[in-house]
């Protein structure tokens, strides 16, 4: 799989965009960006994934730039809730070996009231 | 969305002891699952992959003796950490994809071992 790279840390004002960038430059054309979040001592938790279109649900969107190589996670209004260490993973899917997720460093968010 | 639960939240024991720790889809069936070790301001380290049915596959490094991983059935895996030694203690994550190609995975709440 694809390797990420991550900001290891982010500061953002509450109400505010939060866009959260991750290079994965020797992405294939098969594999898939994937987001995930990890609040303080819980599990992971999904928020989106794509592929080469941009992609929009009720948490966040996916900005993908068109050579693939990086793409954006966009928290449109950012709250205090969404401190927590973000994952961009690159895994190709369909293939029942290839769902392990491989986690980076990731990046620290820290939304500031 | 779809649930996954751990038990135990937290689980304090002696060291030389052994711990189960369950993982439990609650509204799915997942043929497999992933455990995986979080150490603290650490990312996440995949273990193994639990199969339903069958033996499961260690990551390089992890000892299959020490983490013993049963998947008896479609909505229960089992991780057991053998002869618990204080380096053991860790967060433990399980997570399973709601169908076989599924893009999205679920993770339960964690298990926090400490071995004293």
């Amino acid at each position: 799989d694809a390797k990420t790279t991550q900001p290891p840390s982010m500061d953002c004002a509450e109400g505010r965009a939060a866009n959260l960038p991750c290079n994965h430059s020797t992405i294939s054309g098969n594999e898939y960006v994937y987001w995930y979040r990890q609040i303080h001592s819980q599990g992971p938790q999904y928020i989106i994934h794509g592929l080469k279109n941009n992609e929009t649900n009720e948490m966040a969107s996916l900005i993908i730039t068109e050579d693939r190589k990086s793409s954006t996670l966009i928290l449109p209004h950012a709250t205090l809730r969404d401190t927590a260490v973000y994952y961009c993973i690159v895994r190709a899917a369909g293939r029942q070996g290839a769902q392990k997720l491989v986690f980076g460093q990731g990046t620290r968010l820290t939304i500031n009231p | 969305g779809a649930v996954v639960s751990q038990h135990p939240s937290w689980v304090i024991c002696k060291s030389g002891t052994s711990v189960k720790i369950e993982c439990r889809s609650l509204d799915f069936q997942a043929t497999t699952m992933f455990w995986y070790r979080q150490f603290p301001k650490q990312s996440l380290m995949l273990m193994a992959t639990s199969n339903e049915g069958s033996k499961a596959t260690y990551e390089q490094g992890v000892e299959k003796d020490k983490f013993l991983i049963n998947h008896a059935s479609l909505t229960l895996s089992t991780l057991t950490v053998t002869s618990a030694h204080p380096e053991d203690s860790s967060f433990y994550i399980c997570s399973a994809p709601v169908a076989s190609g599924s893009h999205t995975q679920y993770f339960g709440p964690g298990t926090r071992l400490t071995v004293l």
